[in-house]
């Protein structure tokens, strides 16, 4: 799978939208890219997930650059309870079955 | 809708005592299923992977296996904790098609004294 890096840590005011950039320089056409969450103590949460279209769902917003280089995750109105660290990873599907590789993420602090 | 269990929730066990760590899912039939282990302060690492009854593959080699008695079960397991074995030990499941997002559970966490 690809690397990826993301900054270690980043701060939210409460209520404001939360960018959370992601860099995938070496993607690979058939990856695709995973946004998934930890909160403190508990199991990653998946949020997220697209090949080269932003998409939407109930949590959050992907955008994927158009050289698929790069990617931000958009929480439009982040709580205090979206603090975690947020984890971006791409991803091959390989014989029927698919891991995920995942590095140290985004410590996202959202505050009052 | 689908669920996974693990437990226990925490767990303190003596070096070189025996481990057993089980992971239940519902809800869904030959799922996927994958342990991983988050050392304090480290990055998730996938320890093993199951596409099928007792068929276990191994990522890292080390003083754990594990085994899949049931469609739905997964058992990670050892015959002789050491201290570097602490850690957060994850479940996970998947559905056998392309690019179906991995779930995890509340996991285990297991201290080694």
């Amino acid at each position: 799978d690809a690397k990826t890096t993301q900054p270690p840590s980043m701060d939210c005011a409460e209520g404001r939208a939360a960018n959370l950039p992601c860099n995938h320089s070496t993607i690979s056409g058939n990856e695709y890219v995973y946004w998934y969450r930890q909160i403190h103590s508990q199991g990653p949460q998946y949020i997220i997930h697209g090949l080269k279209n932003n998409e939407t769902n109930e949590m959050a917003s992907l955008i994927i650059t158009e050289d698929r280089k790069s990617s931000t995750l958009i929480l439009p109105h982040a709580t205090l309870r979206d603090t975690a660290v947020y984890y971006c990873i791409v991803r091959v599907e390989t014989s029927g079955y698919s891991t995920l590789t995942f590095g140290k993420g985004t410590m996202l602090l959202v505050s009052p | 809708s689908q669920t996974i269990h693990q437990w226990p929730a925490t767990l303190v066990q003596p070096v070189g005592s025996p481990l057993s760590l089980e992971c239940t899912v519902e809800g869904t039939s030959n799922p996927n299923l994958y342990w991983y282990r988050q050392a304090a302060g480290r990055g998730l690492q996938l320890l093993f992977y199951s596409v099928g009854i007792g068929q276990i593959s191994s990522e890292v080699p080390q003083n754990l296996s594990a085994s899949r008695p049931q469609d739905r079960q997964f058992i990670l397991s050892s015959k002789k904790l050491l201290l570097s074995d602490s850690g957060f030990y994850l479940c996970a499941w998947s559905r056998v098609s392309y690019n179906s997002p991995l779930h995890f559970g509340n996991g285990t966490r297991l201290t080694v004294t």
